[in-house]
Order: structure tokens, then C-alpha cells, then sequence
């Protein structure tokens, strides 16, 4: 069982190019989201997707695009690389944001770093 | 001020300790809560829900106060392996779906 499959696991960006990082999850999980993780700032939600063609922003949305057109897939990509989008970046699943405890808890992506010069 | 606030830590111990990590959280409407552990340059893995009534997973315990929206996690007995920043994570549903992580309380035990 795979989980959560992120790639690539590293990549270094010129300003202004485009990428896109792919997050991948055999577990069948309704919710699905990208994280930024920069020092002394904890995890913050880039965007997320409460099933396939459902997606939203969460608290730092600006420069990303997401689509979710499967289940299982929820790229992330960067329409034109800032250095301020350095950062390492996380996609996380779950079953599911509402009901049991249980159902909400995340299994994350190893993470991507990203460099942008 | 942010939705989940960490004490940043280090919190610096010797093994056989017994250390105590707090939480706040701000929205009133937060329905679940998490502690999960990150070890350095690893992505974030659960080490346990916390429940209402409070919960215990061998050497460590989680309570939650709903009125004082406030989480604790209490670790015993320390020991080397517990080095590792703790995150405290609270899902919303108001107005979306969002999982809200603290910036993480980083532990240091030694021997």
C-alpha cells in the first residue's frame, strides 16, 4: 500500500517558470490537500479538495493552481515561480474532513522541497 | 492572531522526564483535534487524536478543554526517540473544510 506519493522530491526553479508538483493516493480518500512548511511558521494550507472536482482555497492560495478531476490525483502547480515560494511542500490525505475523529486524520506525502532562484 | 498557537519550545529535558506541551485554539467551532510528531526533514505523522474526555497512549496523554479551547499533550518518562517537533492540528467546518496546524513545539531529550 502506497499512501501518499509525492514528486518530485526535490526541484530547484528559475523565477517565472511554471511546474507542477503531483500527489498521487491509493487509499480512496474524499479530502485532499497541499501544505507549504517554511521555518517557524508552521504548515499552512495552499489548497484543498473535498472530493473530484470540488476544490478550494485555504489560507495562502495566491500563485497555485489545483485541480482534482480523480480521486486519486491532486497536482499542485505554480503558474510562475517567486523566490517566496521556496518552501517545502506537503500533500496530505483523509477519508474524509467531516464526521468520526478518525476519518479526519491525515497521511502525508514525504514532501517536496522547492527552491526558486 | 492565529487560529492554533504553540508554545515554539525548545523544550530542552533529560530522559525519564516528564514534559507538558499546551495549545490554543481560536475558533470556537473547531470539531476535532489532533497531536501529530514531525522529525527533522520528515513529513507529519500522527501520534494521537484527542478526544473530550481525554485519552491516554502509553507514556503519553491528551486533554482537551472545550470551554477554554485548549489542548495539552503530557509526555512521561521521556526518552531519546521522543526528540521531535509536536504539532497541534485542529479540523474546522465552517465556511469550508480546513485542517489548521500549530507552528509546533520542538523537544530535545537527552541523555
Amino acid at each position: 500500500n502506497a499512501g501518499v506519493t509525492q514528486t518530485p522530491k526535490f526541484q530547484v526553479l528559475k523565477t517565472g517558470q511554471s511546474m507542477t508538483l503531483q500527489c498521487a493516493q491509493d487509499m480512496n480518500h474524499e479530502y485532499m490537500s497541499w501544505y507549504r512548511q517554511d521555518p517557524g511558521m508552521g504548515l499552512r494550507l495552499i489548497h484543498y479538495s473535498v472530493g473530484a472536482g470540488i476544490t478550494d482555497q485555504g489560507e495562502v492560495p495566491n500563485g497555485y493552481n489545483v485541480s482534482r478531476s480523480t480521486t486519486e490525483d491532486f497536482p499542485l502547480r505554480l503558474l510562475s515561480a517567486a523566490p517566496s515560494q521556496t518552501s517545502v511542500y506537503f500533500c496530505a490525505s483523509s477519508y474524509s474532513p467531516v464526521g468520526r475523529v478518525e476519518a479526519n486524520v491525515l497521511t502525508f506525502g514525504a514532501g517536496s522541497r522547492l527552491t526558486v532562484l | 492572531r492565529k487560529e492554533v498557537e504553540q508554545d515554539p519550545g525548545p523544550f530542552n529535558v533529560p530522559e525519564g522526564a516528564t514534559v507538558a506541551f499546551n495549545c490554543t485554539y481560536s475558533n470556537s467551532a473547531s470539531q476535532s483535534f489532533f497531536w501529530y510528531r514531525q522529525d527533522c526533514r520528515k513529513e507529519p505523522k500522527l501520534l494521537m487524536s484527542v478526544y473530550s474526555s481525554g485519552n491516554e497512549d502509553g507514556r503519553f496523554t491528551a486533554q482537551l478543554n472545550r470551554a477554554s479551547q485548549y489542548i495539552s499533550l503530557l509526555i512521561r518518562d521521556s526518552k531519546l526517540s521522543d526528540s521531535a517537533t509536536y504539532l497541534c492540528v485542529v479540523n474546522l467546518n465552517t465556511g469550508g473544510f480546513k485542517t489548521i496546524f500549530g507552528a509546533g513545539t520542538r523537544l530535545f531529550v537527552k541523555a
